[in-house]
């Protein structure tokens, strides 16, 4: 299995900051990744998938880069809405593994 | 715009067997791939396997002796089961739209394992 690690864990900012969450893959992946926001209580939503390719609805605060094993998600002016666990997914090979999740918490 | 709902038992015995279905609206179930998808209270998401309509299936090697889906075309739905499960399968179920990234995904039901 490829195993997905993130960093950080935890992340304290406060609205209006840039942030950066890095994904790393234990191989190579190519630009099969993808992130998600999640909310206490709810279900997972698609931020970006292709590494980079921002899904319809999403604003453009947010913005993914990398290929190969390093891979980062950007916010940039973070907004009180963000304040959520992003998680990276890779979807080169199967099983398909995600990373342990970065909860974005209010400084 | 795709919507999908999971729907099941929120208890299930140690031993026995978990049974969930997904009801789509919005589309037709034979117009993709079907996954699902758990995460424990207060921890990460695992992938389970995903379902074609028209019965192919990949599962996740840690589940696929215990797993098995399925797809009912004339109800819209798809279906899971997961046998003999512990406490450790204890989770949020959640179903989703495609096998490689999930674009879409249910709202998710709490399964509870327990005597």
């Amino acid at each position: 299995d490829i195993q997905m690690t993130q960093s950080p864990s935890t992340l304290s900012a406060s609205v209006g900051d840039r942030v950066t969450i890095t994904c790393r893959a234990s191989q190579s992946i190519s630009s099969w990744l993808a992130w998600y926001q999640q909310k206490p209580g709810k279900a997972p939503e698609l931020l970006i998938s292709k590494a980079s390719s921002l899904e319809s609805g999403v604003p453009s605060r947010f913005s993914g880069s990398g290929s190969g094993t390093e891979f980062t998600l950007t916010i940039n002016s973070l907004q009180p809405d963000d304040f959520a666990t992003y998680y990276c997914q890779q979807y080169n090979s199967y099983p398909r593994t995600f990373g342990q999740g970065t909860k974005v918490e209010i400084k | 715009q795709v919507q999908l709902q999971e729907s099941g038992p929120g208890l299930v015995k140690p031993s026995e067997t978990l049974s969930l279905t997904c009801t789509v609206s919005g589309n037709s179930i034979s117009s993709n791939y079907w996954s699902w998808i758990r995460q424990p209270p207060g921890k990460g998401l695992e992938w389970i396997g995903y379902i074609h309509y028209s019965g192919s299936t990949n599962y996740n090697p840690s589940l696929k002796s215990r797993v098995t889906t399925s797809v009912d075309t004339s109800k819209n739905q798809f279906s899971l089961k997961l046998s003999s499960v512990t406490a450790a399968d204890t989770a949020v179920y959640y179903c989703a739209t495609g096998y490689g990234y999930f674009h879409q995904w249910g709202q998710g039901t709490l399964v509870t394992v327990s005597s």
